[in-house]
């Protein structure tokens, strides 16, 4: 079955902190790959993709993400984490344009000042 | 440029009566996708239109329809509505998902209450 799994529901970090969030994913060929943010109420916001080619990608706010087709893993980093960046966040893939989002549980992350 | 746009922000609605979420795209994208986000189940897949035409379903009851304008803006329709209709319903658009596009943005989406 297609899936995404976030292992971690909560984590936090002290501001400054590095992050990793984990995501890994089963499908059977290489999946299109997201990472969404989300403030509390509030829609989705696009981290970055990964698509194909250079398996570390950068995305916005500082973040940015490895793909490691052997793990079958797609995990989140920042090097220094913003007290702005406590929100859930969720990993997501399609299998092919127009295909729908298949999403992760997401992570909450708390930032501790 | 303006992102994607939902309205109403909020909506309240009563067991058994219909609700109507609108959903407008950025400009130039023609695909638009709905999701539910419910407590406790998490994000799934609604609905997804493009060129004005239903091209694939996630597992919800037929109660939950919508259309696709000429103008690519939507409207998800939930009749018959039950308490677990409760969610939040976001909306997402991306170049022609027909054509190659796959990156999707997101509104704010639409709380709808259930009561």
């Amino acid at each position: 079955a297609q899936s995404v799994t976030q292992p971690d529901i909560h984590i936090t970090v002290s501001e400054g902190a590095s992050l990793e969030l984990r995501c890994n994913y089963s499908y059977g060929a290489t999946p299109y790959l997201f990472w969404y943010v989300q403030s509390p109420g509030q829609g989705l916001q696009l981290l970055l993709k990964y698509f194909s080619g250079d398996t570390l990608v950068q995305g916005i706010k500082g973040f940015e993400a490895e793909f490691k087709r052997s793990q079958s893993s797609f995990n989140l980093r920042k090097p220094s984490v913003h007290w702005s960046d406590a929100a859930e966040y969720f990993c997501a893939f399609a299998g092919s344009s127009g295909d729908k989002l298949t999403f992760g549980t997401g992570t909450r992350l708390a930032v501790r000042p | 440029e303006a992102g994607v746009t939902q309205s109403p922000t909020h909506l309240i609605k009563t067991r058994g009566q219909q609700a109507t979420l609108r959903c407008s795209p950025i400009s130039g994208h023609t695909s638009v996708y709905w999701y539910q986000q419910a407590l406790g189940l998490g994000l799934q897949f609604l609905l997804w239109y493009d060129e004005g035409e239903e091209r694939n379903r996630g597992n919800f009851p037929p109660r939950f329809s919508g259309r696709q304008f000429p103008n690519y803006s939507s409207e998800l329709n939930v009749n018959a509505l039950e308490l677990e209709d409760s969610a939040l319903y976001l909306c997402a658009s991306s170049l022609s998902g027909l054509g190659g596009g796959y990156e999707q943005y997101f509104g704010p989406g639409t709380r709808l209450t259930v009561t």
